[in-house]
């Protein structure tokens, strides 16, 4: 199976900040990688999809970048609603995998 | 508006099973592919299994072989996640999730099932 690291873990940031979340992969994965935001006791909300493309209806602070086996989620300006886990997803190989998430916490 | 409603919450014993239901609206099953993902209290997302639409075979994650059968019901657009021989370590809120463009990434999710197994 294909091993997704998410770096940091935790990350702690304030309103207004800009914030990059990193997910390596333990082999290539092109670009197909996924993003995912999700709030206590919510479902995951699809941000990203192939990388870079944004899911409809997702605000524009959201963008990912990457290709191979190292990506990134950046939120340009993260807002109050922005305080979650997000994950990352590969789906070049099925036996689709997670990262670990990372939690945006407020400084 | 594609709607996937799960069933209600369950409580077993350790080394029962559980079915878990995912029922589709507003779509047609026939034209999905319905993953499970689940998580444990606290911890991360874990995909179980799930239809891929590329090979046309349902493909199970290596930790859940053998424990788990995901089957589908197109006359009730229904699928349905079974899960055997369970264990405390399987207490979690297990997920249908699907792409409507047959993509294995997820747009569109169920509630969560939430399984508790505690004797």
């Amino acid at each position: 199976d294909i091993r997704m690291t998410q770096s940091p873990s935790t990350l702690s940031a304030s309103v207004g900040d800009r914030v990059t979340i990193t997910c390596r992969a333990s082999q290539s994965i092109s670009d197909w990688l996924a993003w995912y935001q999700q709030k206590p006791g919510k479902t995951p909300n699809l941000l990203i999809y192939k990388a870079s493309s944004l899911e409809s209806g997702v605000p524009s602070r959201f963008s990912g970048s990457g290709s191979g086996t190292e990506f990134t989620l950046t939120i340009s300006s993260l807002q109050p609603d922005d305080f979650a886990t997000y994950y990352c997803q590969q789906y070049d190989v099925y036996s689709l995998t997670f990262g670990g998430g990372t939690k945006v916490e407020i400084k | 508006q594609v709607q996937l409603v799960q069933s209600g919450a369950e409580v077993k014993k350790p080394g029962a099973s559980v079915k878990v239901s995912c029922k589709v609206s507003g779509y047609s099953l026939t034209k999905l592919s319905i993953n499970w993902v689940r998580q444990a209290p606290g911890k991360g997302l874990e995909w179980m299994g799930g239809f891929d639409p590329e090979d046309d075979e349902k493909i199970y994650a290596q930790e859940f072989q053998g424990r788990v059968t995901m089957t589908e019901d197109t006359t009730t657009d229904t699928a349905y996640m079974e899960l055997s021989g369970l264990r405390s370590e399987d207490t979690a809120m297990y997920f249908c999730a699907t792409n409507l463009q047959l993509a294995s990434y997820f747009d569109h999710w169920g509630r969560g099932t939430l399984v508790t197994v505690s004797s």
